[in-house]
């Protein structure tokens, strides 16, 4: 079954510390991947994504993320995290042929400053 | 911007009830989605959208209806309600399909008792 796997459940920084979240994903032939954030009280919102081409995204607040095709990951990285960054961040990824997201079970990020 | 508007935002049920959770877009886009966010867990699809009168079957769409009849609503109707159905349901459109940003509500927690 296609699925999408983020190993970190709950990670603690302290401010302006790197942070990298793990996303792998099952085989499924062509992919697109995203990086969706989720702050507290809030909705989901896009931070990248990435389609084609250049395996290193930018998106939103200074995030980033790279496509390693032989590892079947997109993991999220950031250089110095923010107090501000505090939030749930959920990996997904459309297979070819469907419709909608395969979201992985996210990763409760809590920034201290 | 109203975006993806989900209401009740909280609701409690007792057993067997029933209920319809509302969502409506002003975005005019085609694609709507109803998830499922169980603690710990990844969003799991219930049910999805195409366009008005066409929907079709996610993950996890026991217990579950919805209808599309116009653009812009896409309400899911919980019948018989049972605990397992606790859960925090999110609705989401996208103008193509998920290859495109999708756009999430806010939620909306569901407790049944």
């Amino acid at each position: 079954a296609q699925s999408v796997s983020q190993h970190n459940h709950h990670v603690i920084l302290s401010e302006a510390a790197s942070l990298e979240l793990g996303c792998n994903y099952s085989y499924g032939g062509t992919v697109n991947l995203f990086w969706y954030v989720q702050y507290p009280g809030q909705h989901l919102q896009l931070l990248l994504k990435y389609f084609s081409g250049d395996p290193l995204v930018k998106g939103i607040k200074g995030f980033e993320a790279e496509f390693i095709k032989s590892k079947f990951s997109f993991n999220l990285r950031k250089p110095s995290v923010q107090w501000s960054d505090t939030a749930e961040y959920f990996c997904a990824v459309r297979y070819t042929g469907r419709r909608a997201l395969t979201f992985g079970s996210g990763t409760r990020l809590q920034v201290q400053p | 911007n109203a975006g993806v508007t989900q209401t009740p935002k909280f609701r409690i049920l007792k057993i067997g009830q029933s209920m319809t959770l509302q969502c409506t877009q002003d975005m005019n886009h085609n694609y709507m989605y109803w998830y499922r966010q169980d603690p710990g867990m990844g969003l799991k699809l219930i049910y999805y959208s195409v366009g008005a009168g066409i929907t079709d079957k996610g993950e996890v769409p026991n217990g579950y209806n919805v209808s599309r009849s116009t653009t812009e609503d896409f309400p899911l109707r919980l019948e018989l309600a049972a605990p397992s159905q606790t859960s925090v349901y999110f609705c989401a459109s996208s103008e193509v399909d998920s290859g495109n940003t999708i756009y999430f509500g806010e939620g909306s927690w569901l407790t049944v008792v």
